[in-house]
């Protein structure tokens, strides 16, 4: 199956701080790629939707000024999480979505990045 | 919006149990797609369903989408260890190829 990947699989840093949070689909090409956010026994939260080569869609009540997300390229998503407060410390997920193939429209995950703002 | 309820939360079965988690959505559905998270790792595609009643099996796990694709479920036959973990039934989203997800059943397997 496609593999995604994320650098760093995990981050502390000092609050006030910026954190850059990278996604790369190794073996395809992602248009499209998602950022989720989880909190510890619970759900995925879809933050915002990563387009190639245009800015990126947030969900309500994300703010956009904090969570930076360029899509440089068709293997490369960031997540900057800017100014980061204890609030934010989370697990980080991206994922990216293959098209053609089997098309199935299946989502494959990168293994996250654990963020702990101290 | 779309919601995607997921029950139950928490599962709790000895080895060799059957189990079975849940998904209602408020609206149809054009398909649904089951994951399944490892303690610590991140979400696994399994499988999507498409078509109303469709059912389908891997090894002792069957996945079944209701008539009126607004319902699906997960029933692993014979729990084993392996099995542990956090499963999640996501319906599309409201943008294009996003996914609402279910807030998962965390399945524990005693021994």
């Amino acid at each position: 199956g496609a593999v995604v990947s994320q650098h760093p699989s995990w981050v502390i840093c000092k609050s006030g701080t910026s954190v850059k949070i990278e996604c790369r689909s190794l073996d395809f090409q992602a248009t499209t790629m998602f950022w989720y956010r989880q909190f510890p026994k619970q759900s995925l939260m879809l933050m915002a939707t990563s387009n190639e080569g245009s800015k990126a869609t947030y969900e309500q009540g994300v703010e956009k000024d904090k969570f930076l997300i360029n899509h440089a390229s068709l293997t490369l998503s960031t997540l900057t999480v800017t100014s980061a407060h204890p609030e934010d410390s989370s697990f980080y997920i991206c994922s990216a979505r293959v098209f053609g193939g089997r098309g199935l429209g299946e989502q494959f995950f990168g293994p996250g990045t654990r963020l702990t703002v101290l | 919006g779309q919601q995607v309820m997921q029950i139950p939360q928490y599962q709790h079965v000895q080895e060799g149990e059957d189990f079975t988690t849940y998904c209602n959505s408020s609206t149809t559905l054009s398909n649904i797609q089951w994951y399944k998270q490892r303690p610590g790792g991140h979400p696994v595609f399994l499988i999507q369903l498409v078509k109303s009643g469709e059912v389908k099996k891997q090894k002792r796990l069957t996945f079944q989408f209701g008539e009126a694709k607004k319902n699906s479920s997960l029933h692993i036959t014979a729990t084993q260890t392996t099995d542990v973990g956090t499963y999640f039934c996501a319906g599309p989203g409201a943008g294009s190829y996003q996914l609402t997800f279910g807030k998962g059943t965390k399945l524990s397997v005693i021994p």
